[in-house]
């Protein structure tokens, strides 16, 4: 089955250091997302990107946060200057087309700031 | 803004029982999702639920959408140990581009 892969699975950074967190999202899907999970917490929605170009954002995706889509396969979240309220594991994920179908979620990456 | 609430939080069962986790939101919806999520885990697409009184099941779970209600019900037949997990729901906006979550029922089977 396509699956979503998301690297690194797991990364320590000091906080005020900029990181990127990189996707793969399924190959025919053109829909593709962002969310966070804080630990113990619920899933929240951080961004949706589609034709190359964001869809649909929440406020917690402020100007710290950007993304995009370098080339036919990656799809990056960059974090420029990381607090340690950044700390979560962020999911990539993506679909066919818009919520009609199934939404499928990568493997996550732990995101530790110090 | 879109508000989704799950009840129970936690839910401790014993193997073999039924129970029913429900999800209310707040905003008209035609589109509802149940995941499951097991500690540390990615989120596992169990159903999608796109219209008024949608029933879907599989194996020991069935799920259902009541739009006029603003509800949908995530019933457990005949629980198994191996059903315990952590399960969200999830409400599309109307645009379909972004996923509100409950706050997650974490189901424990004994056995």
């Amino acid at each position: 089955e396509p699956e979503v892969t998301q690297t690194p699975s797991h990364q320590v950074t000091q906080m005020g250091q900029e990181v990127i967190l990189r996707c793969v999202p399924i190959s025919n899907h053109l829909y593709f997302y962002w969310y966070r999970q804080i630990l113990g917490q619920k899933v929240e929605f951080l961004v949706s990107f589609y034709n190359n170009e964001i869809s649909e954002k929440s406020e917690i995706f402020d100007d710290q946060f950007s993304v995009e889509r370098p080339d036919g396969s990656n799809f990056t979240l960059k974090i420029r200057s990381t607090k340690l309220e950044d700390s979560a594991m962020y999911f990539c994920a993506s679909s066919e087309g818009r919520a009609r179908g199934t939404i499928y979620f990568g493997e996550g990456s732990w995101l530790t700031v110090v | 803004e879109l508000k989704v609430e799950q009840n129970p939080l936690f839910l401790s069962m014993q193997e073999g029982k039924n129970y029913t986790i429900y999800c209310n939101y707040s905003t008209t919806s035609d589109r509802l999702y149940w995941y499951r999520q097991d500690p540390g885990k990615s989120l596992e697409s169990l159903f999608v639920l796109l219209s008024n009184g949608a029933v879907k099941q599989e194996g020991r779970l069935m799920a259902s959408l009541d739009t006029k209600a603003r509800l949908s019900t995530l019933h457990i037949t005949a629980a198994v140990h191996d059903l315990s997990a952590t399960y969200f729901c999830a409400v599309s906006n109307n645009a379909g581009n972004m996923l509100t979550f409950g706050g997650g029922t974490r189901l424990m089977v004994k056995p």
